[in-house]
């Protein structure tokens, strides 16, 4: 049930791409991403909904693929800030929810 | 607003020892949540409430009650702790069940010897 995240970890220079993969076996409603830095708690980015629709940040694009029941998170130009662990959360029939396991993200000067 | 409050912050149980985990919301959300992280599981849910008056079982519910004494408070009691519930707990709101985003209180770091 819970969605497979890929990669685990990354290291990034500051201004560089990356992208942060999430995986499910079920249908999904909706996918939400979150970014927890350590010792805190998690805060939400972005949801991206079944048909469409997305609500989040401006800075911070998603993909939501329906059929696959796959979801990406894109970040460009790093910065400095964007430091932390990196989780999707899945929606699914029957008041269903699942985080991943995690992408742990490290820009570095 | 505070969002979401939680406490206590930190505390050290012994195995056997009940105790009950407290959280309250001032967005007046429908929804709330119990999870436990576990180093390298990521969050996982114990248990949630999608209105007042109603609880459902999460991933991981064995070990756990929870009340929602009223729309906006929630709470988790350990009956019985053991060590295997050493973890951070995290309570969480939400407008609806489905499609708003989750709000998340600062954690409880729990230990249990």
């Amino acid at each position: 049930q819970q969605p497979v995240q890929s990669p685990q970890a990354v290291i990034l220079r500051e201004g560089e791409d990356a992208v942060i993969n999430c995986s499910s076996s079920k249908a999904l409603y909706s996918v939400h991403w979150y970014r927890q830095k350590h010792g805190e708690a998690p805060v939400f980015l972005m949801i991206l909904l079944k048909g469409g629709e997305q609500k989040g940040h401006d800075k911070i694009s998603a993909s939501f693929n329906e059929k696959k029941q796959q979801s990406s998170l894109y970040l460009t130009a790093s910065q400095l800030s964007y430091s932390g662990t990196y989780f999707c959360g899945t929606e699914m029939a029957g008041n269903q929810f699942y985080f991943g396991t995690g992408t742990s993200l490290t820009v570095i000067p | 607003n505070a969002g979401v409050t939680q406490t206590p912050k930190f505390q050290v149980l012994k195995t056997g020892q009940s105790m009950t985990l407290q959280c309250a919301q001032d967005m007046n959300h429908n929804s709330m949540y119990w999870y436990r992280q576990d180093p390298g599981m990521g969050l996982r849910l114990i248990y949630y409430s999608a209105s007042e008056g109603t609880t459902d079982k999460g991933e991981v519910p064995n070990g756990y009650n929870v009340s929602r004494l009223n729309k906006r408070e929630f709470s988790l009691r350990l009956e019985s702790a053991a060590p295997s519930q050493t973890s951070v707990y995290f309570c969480a709101s939400s407008g609806d069940r489905v499609g708003n985003e989750q709000f998340f209180g600062p954690g409880t770091r729990l230990t249990v010897l």
